[in-house]
């Protein structure tokens, strides 16, 4: 069965750094989307991702944050300087994309990151 | 501003004892409804979904849901749990007419012994 695949499964950066998360969303998927758990919190919507624009992004996903689908398979999130704050679960997930209402997001294994 | 309740945060059960764990939302239109498990070390997988139709969803592993439009509630159920039904679980919406943004809840931490 086709999965959501993300590298790395653990990040370490310093306070400042730039990092970037990868995922491989399910092939024939249309819809990207990013989410975050920070320890202990629930999981939080960052942005969505269609025909290579952003349809979505809550007010977590500031100027630090970006996405970029660079070829036909990865759909990537930049921390362009990270903060402590940042350390979190990043979940990838996507979707069909199914005309009406029924769309499913399946969602990737996480990228754990660490802020220091 | 949607939301989602889940009331129990840690449930310990014993193997073959029933299971229900509540969740409600606000929102002020038409929602899907969503159950997803994550098991220790492993990905968000979805247990079951409710768009439209029939109120009660049946999802994998034996587990059903209940949508109760009156009650903003859609909880989940399980007759009979086993030891590896131990995991997290997490109750979403998103809003009906696209292809929209996940509100989770909290997550419940189910616990199974033997």
């Amino acid at each position: 069965e086709p999965e959501v695949t993300q590298t790395p499964s653990h990040q370490v950066t310093q306070m400042g750094q730039e990092v970037i998360l990868r995922c491989v969303p399910i092939s024939n998927h249309l819809y990207f989307y990013w989410y975050r758990q920070i320890l202990g919190q629930k999981v939080e919507f960052l942005v969505s991702f269609y025909n290579n624009e952003i349809s979505e992004k809550s007010e977590i996903f500031d100027d630090q944050f970006s996405v970029e689908r660079p070829d036909g398979s990865n759909f990537t999130l930049k921390i362009r300087s990270t903060k402590l704050e940042d350390s979190a679960m990043y979940f990838c997930a996507s979707s069909e994309g199914l005309a009406g209402d029924t769309d499913t997001q399946y969602f990737g294994p996480g990228t754990r990151l660490t802020v220091l | 501003a949607q939301s989602v309740s889940q009331h129990n945060h840690h449930v310990i059960l014993s193997e073959a004892a029933s299971l229900e764990l509540g969740c409600n939302y606000s929102y002020g239109g038409t929602v899907n409804l969503f159950w997803y498990v994550q098991y220790p070390g492993q990905h968000l997988q979805l247990l079951l979904k409710y768009f439209s139709g029939d109120p009660l969803v049946k999802g994998i592993k034996g587990f059903e849901a209940e949508f109760i439009k009156s009650k903003f509630s859609f909880n989940l159920r399980k007759p009979s749990v086993q030891w590896s039904d131990t995991a997290e679980y997490f109750c979403a919406v998103n809003a009906r007419g696209g292809y929209n943004k996940l509100i989770f809840g909290a997550g419940t931490r189910l616990a199974v012994h033997p």
